[in-house]
């Protein structure tokens, strides 16, 4: 069954630093999101990307972070200057369609620690 | 605003016996629910969703959620809890993205 995946699964970096989360979603998805859980909180949506766009993006997606499909496969978060806060599991996720029926898949997550 | 409430952190049954998850959800249009399970690093996995139709929806591993319109609920259920089944459970309702509940722990007792 195809999945998403998701490198690396731990990243460990010091504050300030860029950090690159990637993705591989699943291959005939159109749209992909991105999403984070502090620990101990609820799994929050950061932003959706589709046709080489950000479609929505929430509150917490400020100038430091950024997504790009840079080739057919891959889906990627940057974070510019990472901030203690940031430290979270994000996980990626991707779906067909954007409409109300399609289930969106999840990857396994990438747990980000900043120093 | 949209929000999903689970009103119960953390759940302890003992293997065998019934489960109930609550889930309550607040939007204004029709929702669309669905159950996602994350067992320890793992990510999140489907469970169940419902769209429309039948009120009682059924999903994988022999979960169940029935939707309750006035009762904005779409609580999951399950007969028979196994020791497989501990993990986090997450409701979520979609709104052009998914917002999710602050999740209930299930801890299963041999």
């Amino acid at each position: 069954e195809p999945e998403v995946t998701q490198t690396p699964s731990h990243q460990v970096t010091q504050m300030g630093q860029e950090v690159i989360l990637r993705c591989v979603p699943i291959s005939n998805h159109l749209y992909f999101y991105w999403y984070r859980q502090i620990l101990g909180q609820k799994v929050e949506f950061l932003v959706s990307f589709y046709n080489n766009e950000i479609s929505e993006k929430s509150e917490i997606f400020d100038d430091q972070f950024s997504v790009e499909r840079p080739d057919g496969s891959n889906f990627t978060l940057k974070i510019r200057s990472t901030k203690l806060e940031d430290s979270a599991m994000y996980f990626c996720a991707s779906s067909e369609s954007a409409g109300t029926q399609e289930t969106q898949y999840f990857g396994p997550g990438t747990r980000l620690l900043v120093l | 605003a949209q929000s999903v409430t689970q009103p119960d952190i953390h759940i302890t049954v003992s293997e065998g016996a019934s489960l109930e998850l609550r889930c309550n959800y607040s939007y204004g249009a029709t929702p669309y629910l669905f159950w996602y399970v994350q067992s320890p690093g793992q990510g999140l996995q489907l469970l169940l969703k419902y769209f429309s139709g039948d009120t009682l929806v059924q999903g994988i591993k022999g979960f169940e959620a029935e939707f309750k319109r006035s009762q904005s609920s779409f609580n999951l259920r399950k007969p028979s809890v196994h020791w497989s089944d501990a993990a986090e459970y997450f409701c979520a309702v979609f709104t052009g993205k998914l917002i999710f509940g602050q999740g209930t722990t299930l801890q299963v007792k041999p």
